[in-house]
């Protein structure tokens, strides 16, 4: 069965380092999200992007974010200089065709600690 | 604008009882509405979904969910606990199937199980 990937399961950075997490999202899906959670807290959308565009994105998606597909596979968040209040798990999802049901698929998310 | 709420934050039943884990929801237009689940140090799996076909909605591992409009309300069920139903549930609002919008999360309803 086909599945989202999420490299790597744990990052450890300090402090105004950039971090890249990188995810593989389902081969024929269009839509793609990032997602995250601090810990204890409930899982927060963070961009949404279809066909090369960011379609959506919310506040927390300053610009310190940046998202990319660069090869029609992966699916990258960047954050440029990372803020300790940036620990959390971040996730990825992707959707399949237009029109089609909006279910997204997560992948096991990707566990950044920023020292 | 959408939004869930999830009516308790942590539910605990012996093994074999019922279970319930209570959501309401607001949506300005015809919501899609998930039930995720989140299993410790694992990614978020989809249990079931409610996408304006049946208003009762049968889901993975035993698990259905009945939507109520007059109610607003979305409420997970399951006639018997197994042990391995402890975990941390999610339910989860999204606009109309089509769109690129992205998924509202509650607040979570960790649900333990005793012998």
């Amino acid at each position: 069965e086909p599945e989202v990937t999420q490299t790597p399961s744990h990052q450890v950075t300090q402090m105004g380092q950039e971090v890249i997490l990188r995810c593989v999202p389902i081969s024929n899906h269009l839509y793609f999200y990032w997602y995250r959670q601090i810990l204890g807290q409930k899982v927060e959308f963070l961009v949404s992007f279809y066909n090369n565009e960011i379609s959506e994105k919310s506040e927390i998606f300053d610009d310190q974010f940046s998202v990319e597909r660069p090869d029609g596979s992966n699916f990258t968040l960047k954050i440029r200089s990372t803020k300790l209040e940036d620990s959390a798990m971040y996730f990825c999802a992707s959707r399949g065709l237009a029109g089609g049901p909006n279910e997204q698929f997560f992948g096991p998310g990707t566990r950044l600690t920023v020292l | 604008a959408q939004s869930v709420t999830q009516l308790d934050s942590h539910v605990s039943v012996s093994e074999g009882t019922p279970v319930l884990l209570r959501c309401n929801y607001s949506s300005s237009y015809s919501p899609s509405l998930f039930w995720y689940v989140q299993h410790p140090n694992k990614g978020l799996q989809l249990l079931l979904k409610y996408t304006s076909a049946a208003t009762l909605v049968k889901g993975i591992n035993g698990f259905e969910a009945e939507f109520k409009k007059s109610e607003t309300s979305f409420h997970l069920t399951k006639p018997s606990a197994h042990m391995s139903d402890a975990a941390e549930y999610f339910c989860v609002v999204s606009a109309p199937t089509g769109t690129a919008s992205k998924l509202t999360f509650g607040t979570g309803t960790r649900l333990q199980v005793t012998l």
